[in-house]
């Protein structure tokens, strides 16, 4: 199985503050299509996940502009231009490419 | 606007069986596949099995073959897994989730609210 580490698993933020995750996968997921199969995900508390960026840097339906996704291969990078006080919650990066699909172990964001 | 809703949780025994179905509404449930993910407490998701359109295939995590089965009636719009043989380590939050956000793409933008289930004696 595909194994995803994120870093790092824990991030304090000033609102209005930038904020980046990374995410590295022991398989290359660039398909031959040219996509890269990563998503990343936002679990609030109390809630469950919801898609934030699929194909490694498209935004999901109804997803702030302050969320973007890049990366190609390995490894992948979640940033949040200015983060704000509903940002708060575990983001988990995802391979899709290959089943059975594989999550990071989470990053939890906080507000300071 | 695309509804999950999952049923059938609970707490059963170890060595017990469960059912739990997922109901879905507001897309062509025919033309997605579907996906069980569960999350134990305190821990990531953790993806279970999928199952095709038109259930003619399905996938399992290794760890869970012949335990698990998951199945689809079309005509009813739901999705369900047959979970046998409970053990502790399968108590977690179980949440059916669309394939999207257009046919054919892998990853998941509709998860249910999730159901509960608990295996302790």
């Amino acid at each position: 199985d595909i194994v995803m580490t994120q870093s790092p698993l824990s991030l304090s933020v000033t609102p209005g503050e930038p904020a980046s995750i990374s995410c590295r996968s022991s398989q290359n997921l660039l398909h031959r299509n040219g996509n890269n199969y990563l998503d990343w995900y936002l679990q609030k508390p109390g809630q469950s996940p919801q898609l934030l960026i699929y194909l490694g840097s498209i935004r999901a339906s109804g997803v702030p502009a302050r969320f973007s996704g890049s990366g190609s291969g390995t490894y992948f990078t979640l940033r949040i231009s200015r983060v704000e006080a509903e940002d708060v919650g575990i983001y988990y990066c995802m391979q899709s490419l290959l089943t059975p699909k594989t999550f990071g172990q989470g990053t939890k964001v906080e507000i300071k | 606007e695309v509804q999950l809703v999952e049923s059938g949780g609970g707490v059963v025994q170890p060595g017990g069986s469960l059912r739990l179905s997922c109901a879905a509404s507001g897309f062509d449930f025919s033309t997605y596949w579907m996906t069980w993910v569960r999350q134990a407490p305190g821990k990531g998701p953790e993806w279970v099995a999928n199952i095709k359109e038109d259930g003619s295939e399905t996938y399992y995590v290794g760890s869970l073959r012949g335990r698990f089965t998951i199945s689809r009636d079309n005509a009813k719009n739901s999705l369900y897994l047959q979970m046998n043989s409970l053990r502790a380590d399968d108590t977690a939050m179980y949440y059916c989730a669309r394939d999207g956000p257009s046919p054919g793409l892998p990853s998941y933008d509709s998860w249910g609210q999730g159901t509960l289930v608990t295996v302790s004696s």
